[in-house]
């Protein structure tokens, strides 16, 4: 199986500032990684597609990259509504797993 | 508009059984594959399984930790995807979410919706 490792589990920021989250896989997946965004007693809100193609409705401020075993998600301008837990998932193959999230909260 | 609606969520005991439903709306569900993702309190998201379209024969994939246990099946005259869980454990207690998947061989519109979630709590 893939397993999925994202850094950091949890940080605080800024609005305005610009934050990275990193997702390590096992083993290449090529692009074949998703980001999503979940707020508290929210459902997931996917962000981000083969790595890279912003979801229809995202704010440009967000942006995939990587491939292979390195994937990063950017957010160049922290926002109120940007705090929330972050997902990555890789669907290269089964079973599909996701990372195991990583906390933004408001310094 | 595409619409998941998710049915079927309770409370059971140890070694019970509970059938989960999907409601779909708004898209060509017979064309896509379709996915059950959960959330225990407190934790990450978790995989359960897919079920693909009948395209590909209606064939399913499931996580380690409920293959032989749960069983997706769907209904395309109902528009309709279910979850048989059988042999429940406590570990098996989260929010179950249906969510689009794979259309025509593209992974675009995988995941991009999802249904509200339905609770089910395995307690004795």
């Amino acid at each position: 199986d893939i397993q999925m490792t994202q850094s950091p589990s949890a940080m605080s920021a800024s609005v305005g500032d610009r934050v990275t989250i990193t997702c390590r896989a096992s083993q290449g997946i090529s692009n074949s990684l998703a980001w999503f965004q979940q707020k508290p007693g929210k459902v997931p809100k996917r962000l981000i597609y083969a790595a890279s193609s912003l979801q229809s409705g995202v704010p440009s401020r967000f942006s995939g990259s990587g491939s292979g075993t390195e994937f990063t998600l950017t957010i160049s301008s922290l926002q109120p509504e940007d705090f929330a837990t972050y997902y990555c998932l890789h669907y290269k193959s089964y079973p599909l797993t996701f990372g195991q999230g990583t906390k933004m909260e408001i310094k | 508009e595409v619409q998941l609606v998710e049915s079927g969520g309770g409370l059971v005991q140890p070694g019970g059984s509970l059938r989960l439903s999907c409601a779909a709306s708004g898209f060509i569900f017979s064309d896509h594959y379709m996915d059950w993702v959960r959330q225990a309190p407190g934790k990450g998201l978790e995989w359960v399984g897919r079920s693909r379209n009948k395209a590909n024969s209606y064939t399913t994939e499931y996580a380690a930790s409920v293959k032989g246990r749960f069983s997706i099946s769907r209904d395309d005259s109902k528009n309709s995807l279910y979850l048989q869980m059988n042999s429940l454990k406590i570990e098996d207690t989260a929010v179950y979410y249906c969510a689009r998947s794979v259309y025509g061989g593209s992974y675009s519109d995988q995941f991009d919706f999802w249904g509200q979630g339905t609770l089910v709590t395995v307690s004795s």
